[in-house]
This record gives structure tokens, C-alpha cells and sequence, in this order.
């Protein structure tokens, strides 16, 4: 079947510009996340989705980034009056109702932005 | 807090050998799992095996195993039998165990390069 899809693969913006990623889930994965991973670094957990529950954004490192999720699926990462820090590669991960146990994190293959 | 250290940034390997990537973590819960993760340089990010707290018995996934010593809080990898498709750079990764919070903390990553 289908595996996590995100869009675009790779995004050039101008410093003070808006961008919105987005992310297309598994069917049926209730569960969806969003990392940033800086060149040649680990990743870094942004924000959570679980069902309808209220989104985990603990790692949003400023108030310039925002997240949704519409009807449980897809989600849209934006970053307002983008930085050059904000240049990572954005991937989002989505996984099925179980613990983390039994059911891994599947991840897209990542948006690239590029902050000039 | 959670921390992931893995303090090997790179290591070669022989084909054929054996190699062991170092993870260490720290945590105060109780209960947590460990993760590894396979990121190849096509960026995407494979799941390896999983490893809980309480799990008697090392895991163990093809030529995949973990070395876990609670005690010293270290979750090695050990890929046995390397083959040119194992370089990527991979991650270790710690979850808390809570049922209310599924999210990854992510070590900095070990690059492997198998020679032929």
C-alpha cells in the first residue's frame, strides 16, 4: 500500500516568506508527527497528532511554526516569516493506533527547505 | 528530560564483519523503548528493531540485535555479516512508555561506511 507522501520534496524560499509542508499519512494511522532534521544532525520532534486528542506541540521551537491535522489525515506544517535557521529537512511520520511497542513510526521522505 | 548520546559520528566496516554502534540514554521512567532507525542517503528513515524496558531477552531481527544493558542504560546495535547496503547513518531513539505520549527522542546518529 501507500507509505507516508509529503510536499514538496524540496522548497526554496526567501527569508521573511511563508511556507506551508505538507503531509499525507497511512490510511488508517491515527497517530501522525512531524521531526526537522538539520544537516548532518539527529532529528528533532516538532509536534504530535493522536486522534482527536489536542495536538503534543512541545517542540515547536518558536510561534512562528503552527500545525493542523483536517478530519485525522492530513497535515499541514507552516512556518511564518521563515528564518535561515529554519533550512532542515522536515519529515513527517505517521503510525497506527498501538503503543509504540507494536506499532513503529513510519516516515515520508522528507521536505527539504531552503531558507535564502 | 530524555537524552540519546551516540558517540561514534562515523565507523568503516569490513564487509562480511560485524560492527556495534554505541547508544546510551537517560531517562527516569520506568518503563521505555528503544528504537533503531536506518537512514540511507536517500533519506528516508527504515525501522530496525525495537527493544522495551521490561523485555527479558535481547532483541533480535535478522542480522539486526540489541545489546541492552539496563543497568548502564546502553542499547547497543550490532549488525553482523555487513553488506554494502548497511552504510547509512543510523539512529537510535528512545520512547518515554507513556500511553498519552508516542513521540521520539533522537541520538545524533553514527554514519557506516561498508568497504568492499
Amino acid at each position: 500500500g501507500a507509505g507516508v507522501s509529503q510536499s514538496p520534496s524540496n522548497k526554496v524560499t526567501e527569508k521573511g516568506k511563508d511556507v506551508e509542508l505538507r503531509c499525507d499519512p497511512i490510511s488508517g494511522h491515527t497517530a501522525l508527527y512531524w521531526y526537522r532534521q538539520s544537516l548532518g544532525q539527529g532529528l528533532e520532534f516538532l509536534i504530535y497528532f493522536q486522534g482527536n486528542s489536542a495536538p503534543d506541540k512541545s517542540g515547536l521551537p518558536s510561534d512562528r511554526f503552527s500545525a493542523e491535522r483536517t478530519g485525522g489525515s492530513v497535515s499541514t506544517l507552516t512556518i511564518q516569516r521563515t528564518q535561515q535557521e529554519d533550512s532542515a529537512v522536515y519529515l513527517c511520520a505517521s503510525s497506527p493506533p498501538g503503543l509504540p511497542s507494536t506499532d513503529t513510526q513510519y516516515f515520508g521522505p522528507g521536505t527539504r527547505l531552503t531558507v535564502l | 528530560a530524555q537524552k540519546i548520546t551516540q558517540t561514534q559520528p562515523g565507523m568503516f566496516v569490513q564487509e562480511k564483519e560485524a560492527v556495534t554502534l554505541d547508544c546510551t540514554y537517560d531517562t527516569s521512567d520506568p518503563s521505555y523503548g528503544l528504537f533503531w532507525y536506518k537512514q540511507p542517503s536517500s533519506g528516508e528513515m527504515i525501522f530496525l528493531i525495537y527493544q522495551g524496558s521490561y523485555d527479558q531477552q535481547n532483541a533480535t531481527e535478522g542480522r539486526y540485535s540489541l545489546n541492552f544493558q539496563k543497568a548502564r542504560k546502553s542499547a547497543n546495535l550490532v549488525i553482523s555479516a555487513s553488506q554494502l547496503g548497511d552504510s547509512a547513518m543510523y539512529f537510535c531513539a528512545l520512547w518515554k512508555g507513556r500511553s498519552n505520549d508516542y513521540k521520539l527522542s533522537f541520538g545524533a546518529g553514527t554514519t557506516v561506511t561498508v568497504r568492499a
